[in-house]
């Protein structure tokens, strides 16, 4: 089974709006920590957001937040106010703290990606 | 501050031919390292990750080998390539000390094409 799903492979959203990227994820381990990256076309993988399984609180950075929802295993990437430099591919990922989750030796386990075009 | 040096950026080869791909990171001491895999338009694969010098754990069997030299270099190779091989290859690292919230820290990769 899959550890990390993103079930939109791509999406096309205007300059300026808001963006809702989804992301669910399967883990038994009540410790755990979830993570958005984003890969421009130059390939590079720029760390977005993390969230931690007992934060209370929604994290955000500037523009970037995360809608956690623990009981329904979702980790969603909101991007406010888009722009056109957020096109790019975004990863959603996972570490399980105390179980192996394929992420080998305290690695990520990476969802599929969605790739986002922000149109002007 | 700590870097994640990658390279070649690109590499076009033919099948049959070996690879060495090589990571290196500056500023830290005793890094978990990794190589992943991208497919086209895919997610990222682990391929191998190495927790110290000459430890290395494979994810996928397949047609490649990855060696750790030294503390902050790691290799990627093969000895002859496949037409599978191709795709993005990235090196990431993180610090040893085991917690949830360490996030990797990814090298600029490298396009490898196979033909």
């Amino acid at each position: 089974a899959q550890k990390i799903t993103q079930t939109q492979p791509g999406m096309f959203v205007q300059e300026k709006e808001a963006v809702t990227l989804d992301c669910t994820y399967d883990t038994s381990d009540p410790s755990y920590g979830l993570f958005w990256y984003k890969q421009p076309s130059s390939g590079e993988m720029i760390f977005l957001i993390y969230q931690g399984s007992y934060d209370q609180q929604n994290a955000t950075e500037g523009r970037y937040s995360l809608n956690f929802q623990k009981a329904r295993k979702s980790a969603n990437l909101v991007i406010s106010a888009s722009q056109l430099g957020d096109s790019a591919m975004y990863f959603c990922a996972m570490r399980e703290r105390g179980g192996y989750s394929g992420g080998g030796a305290d690695g990520l386990t990476f969802g599929k990606g969605t790739h986002l075009i922000i149109q002007p | 501050s700590q870097t994640i040096h990658q390279w070649p950026a690109t590499l076009v080869q033919p099948v049959g031919s070996p690879l060495s791909l090589e990571c290196t990171v500056e500023g830290t001491s005793n890094p978990n390292l990794y190589w992943y895999r991208q497919a086209a338009g895919r997610g990222l694969q682990l391929l191998f990750y190495s927790v110290g010098i000459g430890q290395i754990s494979s994810e996928v069997p397949q047609n490649l080998s990855a060696s750790r030299p030294q503390d902050r270099q790691f290799i990627l190779s093969s000895k002859k390539l496949l037409l599978s091989d191709s795709g993005f290859y990235l090196c990431a690292w993180k610090p040893r000390r085991v917690a949830t919230n360490e996030k990797l820290f990814f090298g600029s990769g490298t396009q490898l094409s196979v033909l």
